[in-house]
């Protein structure tokens, strides 16, 4: 297995609170996403990282901010959390180099915004 | 933009019975194409993929076969079993990496 972890697994929140979710990465990988899963939609991208300090936007980036200092963490951070935000979020990793390039998912978070 | 279509669920079978779980797209280039399972209460796993046309992926048991023609991709196994009861997504490579999903398709196997 890939060792991608999340922090925390489950979380509750008020509305307008601000909510980071972490990843962490031990493979060295390139690349890191954040998606987020609702019922009807799959999986959609929030935002990417292709290097430390290089994110770039996703389908669904509004309300959402991202930060990579480190190979091995990338943040998600919810500024002011809203009900439309609860979701079950999952990172993955990519080696990148290639179109073709599994990703790897970690566990995910339940995030659920009251 | 890019997107795939995968048929609605859920799918419910009994063990031994031919599955067909279908995938069409939509890209303006030449993507990589890719089945993924999420089984209960965990991530996403590949579970096959294919990278041009006339391709077929295959993985314990399940296969797929890329068709530009009728831009399809979908998931077959001649004889399903209980365990193979998950969440099943078909999903696209579009530039930087970046996989656009299906809906997702929840089958059951029944005993």
């Amino acid at each position: 297995d890939a060792g991608i972890t999340q922090s925390p697994r489950h979380k509750v929140t008020e509305t307008g609170t601000p909510v980071t979710l972490r990843c962490h990465q031990t493979e060295n990988h390139r690349y890191m996403y954040w998606y987020r899963q609702d019922p009807g939609h799959g999986l959609r991208l929030i935002h990417y990282s292709y290097g430390v300090k290089d994110t770039d936007k996703g389908e669904v980036s509004d309300g959402y901010s991202v930060s990579r200092s480190k190979t091995e963490d990338f943040l998600l951070t919810l500024e002011s959390a809203t009900s439309s935000q609860t979701s079950v979020y999952f990172c993955a990793i990519s080696e990148g180099g290639g179109q073709a390039r599994e990703q790897y998912f970690g566990p995910g978070t339940r995030l659920t915004v009251t | 933009g890019d997107s795939v279509t995968q048929m609605e669920g859920p799918v419910t079978l009994s063990e031994e019975a031919f599955l067909t779980i279908n995938c069409t797209y939509t890209a303006t280039g030449y993507p990589s194409l890719f089945w993924y399972v999420q089984y209960p209460g965990e991530g996403l796993q590949l579970l096959l993929k294919a990278t041009k046309a006339d391709d077929k992926g295959s993985n314990k048991g399940f296969e797929a076969t890329y068709r530009k023609e009728t831009t399809s991709f979908h998931l077959e196994k001649g004889s399903v079993q209980v365990s193979d009861s998950a969440v099943y997504f078909c999903a696209l490579i579009e530039g930087a990496q970046k996989l656009v999903f299906g809906q997702g398709t929840r089958l059951t196997i029944n005993p």
